[in-house]
């Protein structure tokens, strides 16, 4: 069946660094969404792409679809204790159904 | 606006003993509906969805079922519950292929 990966799985970054998170899935996408859950919380929709080759950025997080549209990646610029949580990539098929990645979870460290 | 709620936010239940989690939503009609679960420190996964009142598919067989009886009600249960079924249970709700907005989630204890 169509699954979506994620790495890494768990991320340790000192407050100022830069945090990045690959997903990838064994088949072409038709968008992929990104979600945040915060410890204890429900996850949070943070973006969708659709296109090819498609960035866009949230103040310093920033969010690419590969060009095969198989694949994805998260980058935050100068981490804050607030990026704490674990961040989800959520691909879309042809069923509209969304497969989950499996996560990464992200500690900083002020 | 649409707003999503989901009851209760925990529950202990011992081994055996029947569920029922309910979760409606309000403000949008015949919204697409998706019970997820996540054991700690996992990903989610999808348990059911349904895209219409009646209308529901099973992603995983258990011992768990859901119903739809009315368009934005959507309800979990179960008629005895495992240790497995231990978990973090998340509503949520997409028009189409929108993206889902989910619910507070409950975290259940199956002791």
């Amino acid at each position: 069946g169509q699954q979506v990966m994620q790495i890494p799985q768990y991320q340790h970054v000192q407050e100022g660094e830069d945090f990045t998170t690959y997903c990838n899935s064994s088949t072409t996408l038709s968008n992929i969404q990104w979600y945040k859950q915060r410890p204890g919380g429900h996850p949070v929709f943070l973006i969708q792409l659709v296109k090819s080759g498609e960035v866009k950025k949230q103040k310093r997080l920033t969010f690419q679809f590969g060009e095969a549209k198989k694949n994805s990646s998260l980058h935050i610029t100068a981490t804050q204790t607030t990026d704490v949580g674990t961040y989800f990539c959520a691909g879309v098929k042809d069923t509209d159904k969304l497969i989950f990645g499996t996560g990464t979870r992200l500690q900083v460290f002020p | 606006s649409q707003t999503i709620h989901q009851w209760p936010a925990t529950l202990v239940q011992p081994v055996g003993s029947p569920l029922s989690l309910e979760c409606t939503v309000e403000g949008t009609s015949n919204p697409n509906l998706y019970w997820y679960r996540q054991a700690a420190g996992r990903g989610l996964q999808l348990l059911f969805y349904s895209v219409g009142i009646g209308q529901i598919s099973s992603e995983v067989p258990q011992n768990l079922s859901a119903s739809r009886p009315q368009d934005r009600q959507f309800i979990l249960s179960s008629k005895k519950l495992l240790l497995s079924d231990s978990g973090f249970y998340l509503c949520a709700w997409s028009a189409g292929s929108s993206p889902l907005h989910f619910g507070n989630g409950t975290r259940l204890t199956v002791t």
